[in-house]
This record gives structure tokens, sequence and C-alpha cells, in this order.
């Protein structure tokens, strides 16, 4: 059974950090890998999607990579800004096609 | 972009009583529906596939008869919550598989917070 895995699950950084949030999950065999943003009470917001063929995914200040053979990947935020606050969910895609969600890593950038 | 809407946004009933979400595809076909419950601080929990015209798959320990879930159309599926309890009381999640799209992108609806008294 697939497991996902975020560290932190908090954090608190002063505006203007770059940050580096991290998943990892227990089967490599995935199709994709997605990271989300969810604002408090609101639903998800795509933010990144990796295919399982792929190294990384940028967008913006964000930059996602993935390293399937050792089933991790990281976001990364570049100069943090109070509005990327968030919780910041990572999932992934194996055999069927709903997703595995990680516990989250709930971000405050401090203005 | 595609568009997932979820109706009602909130809702507050009393034990008991029994409470239907609609999650609807705005502007493209969805084969395959999922419904997620997300319990405070916690992450989403898939409880059901629906797929369009049949009978939906629950994962386990997710009481079918208790969460009714109906795909009539490729743009339309609903979660019942039937004779809802306070432990029901979550923030469910439904998300839309496009059909036909090799990335097979899911695409999430707002979500529905259930409080029952």
């Amino acid at each position: 059974k697939q497991e996902v895995t975020q560290i932190p699950a908090a954090l608190s950084v002063p505006e203007g950090e770059n940050l580096v949030l991290n998943c990892s999950f227990t089967d490599s065999a995935i199709y994709n890998l997605q990271w989300f943003r969810q604002d408090p009470g609101k639903g998800l917001t795509s933010l990144l999607l990796i295919q399982s063929s792929q190294r990384e995914q940028t967008s913006g200040r964000l930059n996602a990579s993935l390293d399937k053979s050792s089933g991790r990947s990281t976001l990364y935020i570049a100069a943090s800004q109070p509005g990327d606050s968030a919780t910041y969910l990572c999932a992934v895609r194996t055999g069927r096609r709903a997703l595995t969600f990680g516990s989250g890593t709930r971000l405050q950038v401090q203005p | 972009g595609a568009v997932v809407s979820q109706h009602p946004s909130r809702v507050i009933c009393k034990s008991g009583t029994s409470v239907k979400i609609e999650c609807r595809s705005l502007d493209f076909q969805a084969t395959t529906m999922f419904w997620y419950r997300q319990f405070p601080k916690q992450s989403l929990m898939l409880m059901a596939t629906s797929n369009e015209g049949s009978k939906a798959t629950y994962e386990q320990g997710v009481e079918k008869d208790k969460f009714l879930i109906n795909h009539a159309s490729l743009t339309l599926s609903t979660l019942t919550v039937t004779s809802a309890h306070p432990e029901d009381s979550s923030f469910y999640i439904c998300s839309a598989g496009v059909a036909g799209r090799s990335t097979d992108t899911q695409y999430f609806g707002p979500g529905t917070r259930l409080t029952v008294l």
C-alpha cells in the first residue's frame, strides 16, 4: 500500500527566504506526482505535476523535483512571500487513478 | 482550464438527517470522479471511485450504505451522507478525471464543509 510522508509538518520562515518542502513515498511504481496548495477551509489548487519519466517541473518561483527510484520529491519555493502561506500537499498516482496524499506541510511566511 | 464545482459549499444539519453533495464538471466530461474526505489538520483520504453508469468502488472501511454515490452522467456525481452523525462532520472534496487526457490530470472541486450537530 502506497504511503506518502511530508516533512516538515509545519514551517515558519521570514519573507524572502528560499525554502524546500520534502515528500517521500514508499512505492516507487508511480505514474505521476503532484504538488497542491490548500488555503484554510478551501479546496486544492494544483501547482505542479511531474510525470514519472520527468525529473522536474518549474512554474514561476516554484520548482519540483522527482527522484522516483529513491521515492522522493522536493518542492522548492524561491523568495517566499506572505501570500505563499498555506498548506502544501504532495500526492502520487500509482496503478489506479485515485491519488494518495501526504499529510501536508503548513507553511507560514512572516512579513 | 477544467472547472469542477461542488454544491453546497457548506452545510449544517441535525444528527440523523441525510445530506446530498453534488460534484459537477462544468466544461468537460469526466468518466471517473473521486470522493475524498479530509478531517481537520489531516490529509485527504480517498473514500470511493465513481465511474459513470456503474457502481462506485469504495475504499476499505468506508460504509457504502452510509455514503451513497451516484454517477448518473459524465458531468455529475453525487455523494449522499445518510443518517449523518457528528463523526461524519468533515470536509468532502471531489475530483474529476478528464476522459481521454494522456496526462490523466484530476481537477478538484472547492470542497463541501459538513457539520452535523
